[in-house]
C-alpha cells in the first residue's frame, strides 16, 4: 500500500537555528498539505499546494517558515530561525485530486526546540 | 473560535463493548466529514467519512451517525477492541473538495480487555 513518507522523523534543533522537513507524498497524488500538531490539539494547516502551486497558506508564519514544491512532487518545509513555541509534529498528507476529500497522512516530523 | 468539537478527551471501554465518540460543530458550511485514527509517534489514518447529504455511513465495525440539525456526529465502534485504543479525530471539510479539513482536539479510546 503506498503512504506518504516523511524525513526526518525526530529533530532537536537549538532556537535560532534552521531546520527542514520533507515529505514525499503518495505517487500522483496532486494536492499537498503541511499540517502542525501541537501536543493536546488537532493538526492544524500551515500550507496547501495544488501540483506546485502554493493554494493556501494563510496560516504560515511567513516571517520564518517557508514550503516549497518545486516540481509538483515533493515539498519541503524550512524554519528559520527556529523557536521554542515551533515544538510540535509536523505532519504532511496528501489527497488524489482536486474533488477528493480524503487525505493521506505520512508518520510526522516530531521537532523540539531548546 | 473552534469549529469542530470534540468534548470528551478520553473514553475508556470494555472490550467487546460498544464505543461512541462524539464531535459537534459550528459551522453550517461543513458538507464533509471524516474520523481519523492516530497512534503514537505515527500520523493520522483515515477511517470514516460520511457526507452531509447521508445520515449514516458504515464501514465494518465502524459507523459514523450525522445530525445535521443538532450539528453533531458520532463514531460507534462495534465490538470494541483492545487495537482500537488510540487518538480519534474528528475533521471537517467545506466548500469543496480538496480543501485542509478542520479538526477536532481528539478524543483518546482505551479499550481494556
Amino acid at each position: 500500500e503506498a503512504e506518504v513518507a516523511q524525513s526526518p522523523r525526530y529533530k532537536i534543533t537549538e532556537k535560532s537555528q534552521a531546520v527542514a522537513f520533507w515529505c514525499d507524498p503518495i505517487s500522483g497524488h496532486a494536492t499537498l498539505y503541511w499540517y502542525r500538531q501541537i501536543l493536546g490539539q488537532g493538526p492544524e494547516l500551515l500550507v496547501q499546494f495544488q501540483d506546485e502551486s502554493v493554494v493556501d497558506d494563510s496560516q504560515l508564519p511567513k516571517d520564518r517558515f517557508s514550503a516549497e514544491r518545486l516540481k509538483g512532487v515533493d515539498s519541503t518545509l524550512k524554519i528559520q530561525p527556529a523557536e521554542l513555541g515551533d515544538s510540535a509534529m509536523y505532519l504532511c498528507a496528501s489527497s488524489r485530486a482536486w474533488d477528493t476529500y480524503e487525505q493521506y497522512f505520512g508518520p510526522g516530523t516530531r521537532l523540539t526546540v531548546t | 473560535d473552534q469549529q469542530v468539537k470534540q468534548n470528551s478527551p478520553s473514553l475508556s471501554v470494555q472490550e467487546g463493548r460498544i464505543s461512541i465518540l462524539n464531535c459537534d460543530y459550528t459551522n453550517s458550511m461543513f458538507d464533509y466529514f471524516l474520523w481519523y485514527k492516530k497512534y503514537p509517534a505515527e500520523g493520522p489514518t483515515f477511517l470514516i467519512s460520511i457526507s452531509s447529504i447521508k445520515d449514516k455511513n458504515e464501514d465494518g465495525r465502524f459507523t459514523v451517525f450525522l445530525n445535521k440539525s443538532a450539528k453533531h456526529l458520532s463514531l460507534h465502534i462495534v465490538p470494541s477492541q483492545p487495537g482500537d485504543s488510540a487518538v480519534y479525530f474528528c475533521a471537517a471539510s467545506y466548500n469543496q473538495a480538496g480543501t485542509a479539513l478542520i479538526f477536532g482536539k481528539g478524543t483518546t479510546l482505551s479499550v481494556s480487555s
